[in-house]
């Protein structure tokens, strides 16, 4: 693994379906992200991580929830799939220098399309 | 809601032109980040500049920040078509427990034209 992954590329899921969202990095980054991105929408965070073991909600936290058992894990689970919650869906990781947050590297992202 | 907005949502250029891109903010933020996306793809860092800096450069690309307006900018310089993708800027708000989320602008669609 090199960098931050994520799993599945696509998926195509019947509404009320339960699906979790893969998302490993190897780079030993304390804080972990769960992004939807939308069409004239942007990027808005779902759900964060400061570290192993905490979990916060982000900007559009509703029917999505997030675990960080370890370091390098962060999946993102939909109990019960809406299709509004079609989406392109990024996780991402990051370190600090010291008190100061760095720069977020992104996984390649999971299509998600719930009919 | 969106915290960096972006200006203009679209710019088309020629190749070889200098290409700028504005994001405004609204809250005191801990650093603020451009981040280009291709079509389909994820989204790759290209600088962080901190609150109490007032211009990076890397490579082809200029970014300054001016905290008494809540503004930044992006210049690339001498463009390329294969610089055309979408831009975001993204603001990391300062202290509490914001713990490095990113707030995202819309994005400036850049069109290089060979």
């Amino acid at each position: 693994i090199a960098g931050i992954t994520q799993a599945p590329t696509s998926q195509i899921l019947a509404a009320g379906r339960r699906m979790t969202l893969r998302c490993t990095q190897d780079m030993r980054h304390n804080a972990m992200y769960w992004y939807r991105q939308d069409l004239g929408l942007g990027l808005r965070l779902i759900h964060y991580s400061n570290t192993a073991g905490t979990t916060g909600k982000g900007e559009v936290p509703d029917g999505y929830s997030v675990s960080r058992a370890n370091t390098d894990d962060f999946p993102l689970t939909l109990a019960s799939a809406v299709p509004s919650q079609t989406s392109v869906y990024f996780c991402a990781s990051s370190g600090m220098t010291g008190a100061s947050y760095n720069e977020q590297f992104f996984g390649p992202g999971t299509r998600l399309t719930v009919l | 809601s969106q915290q960096g907005e972006e200006d203009p949502q679209a710019l088309s250029i020629q190749e070889g032109e200098n290409a700028t891109m504005n994001c405004s903010y609204k809250t005191s933020i801990n650093n603020l980040q451009w981040y280009r996306q291709n079509s389909g793809r994820g989204l790759v860092h290209l600088i962080l500049i901190r609150s109490n800096e007032r211009e990076k450069h890397s490579g082809r690309l200029r970014v300054t920040l001016d905290t008494s307006k809540k503004s930044s900018s992006l210049l690339i310089t001498a463009s390329r078509a294969a610089d055309t993708a979408s831009y975001f800027c993204a603001t990391v708000t300062a202290g509490g427990t914001s713990y490095g989320k990113l707030t995202f602008g819309q994005g400036t669609i850049l069109t290089v034209h060979p």
